[in-house]
């Protein structure tokens, strides 16, 4: 099992650009997550679903869009980059709702200029 | 709305010191869990535990020890003998469930730095 996958790892976009975040998980997970960690922030929850066709948001959801078309595939989707989206992008997935033990990817650290 | 506060911002300390890492919760739910989660020089974040509100027995495993105390909100964690593999971000998390509230919230991590 490769767990839980993101891509890119790294990205650098121009303020106004879009770009998708993709995630990808193989364990069969309804639940899927994507957070963003800044410094002395800790990772704050954007936006999550519970199975393919459910998204809801989280703590901060403004700027992002996601869709679950699958139960694999979790894509965080930015329609127009800011600066103050500079940050690392954690996807994860868990066996049931946040109450279970989430697996996490290896995170995407994007810059925005 | 809930909270979780890691005091501590940065811990260091020498090998085989023990150590204890600080997390306070809010919330007015009377179900929830609180986590701690591990994020190694790597980067990716690994599970440690897992405790439900209605669990406060504390809990050992091998070096590593949780205090759970309901009456100071308090879930702290425990390295007993550090060892310089211990170094790295650990955060403490809640997760409540309700029917239109199924986040978590993570603490701001405390960044662990053990010197042989």
């Amino acid at each position: 099992n490769a767990g839980v996958t993101q891509t890119p790892k790294f990205q650098v976009l121009k303020t106004g650009q879009s770009m998708t975040l993709q995630c990808a998980q193989d364990m069969n997970h309804e639940y899927m997550s994507w957070y963003r960690q800044d410094p002395g922030m800790g990772l704050r929850l954007i936006h999550y679903s519970v199975g393919a066709g459910i998204t809801d948001q989280g703590e901060v959801p403004n700027g992002y869009n996601v869709s679950r078309s699958t139960t694999e595939d979790f894509p965080l989707r930015l329609l127009s980059a800011a600066p103050s989206q500079t940050s690392v992008y954690f996807c994860a997935s868990s066996s049931g709702t946040p109450l279970y033990e989430q697996y996490f990817g290896p995170g995407t650290r994007l810059t925005v200029t | 709305a809930q909270k979780v506060t890691q005091a501590q911002t940065e811990i260091s300390v020498v090998e085989k010191e023990d150590v204890t890492l600080d997390c306070v919760y809010e919330t007015r739910d009377t179900t929830y869990y609180l986590f701690w989660y591990k994020q190694p020089p790597s980067g990716e974040l690994v599970f440690l535990i897992r405790r439900n509100s209605f669990d406060e027995q504390n809990e050992i495993s091998g070096r590593y020890s949780w205090n759970f105390q309901k009456s100071t909100s308090s879930f702290n964690f425990t390295i007993t003998a550090s060892q310089v593999v211990d170094s790295a971000v650990y955060f403490c998390a809640l997760s409540l469930l309700s029917y239109n509230n199924n986040d978590m919230r993570f603490g701001a991590g405390t960044r662990l730095t053990v010197k042989p």
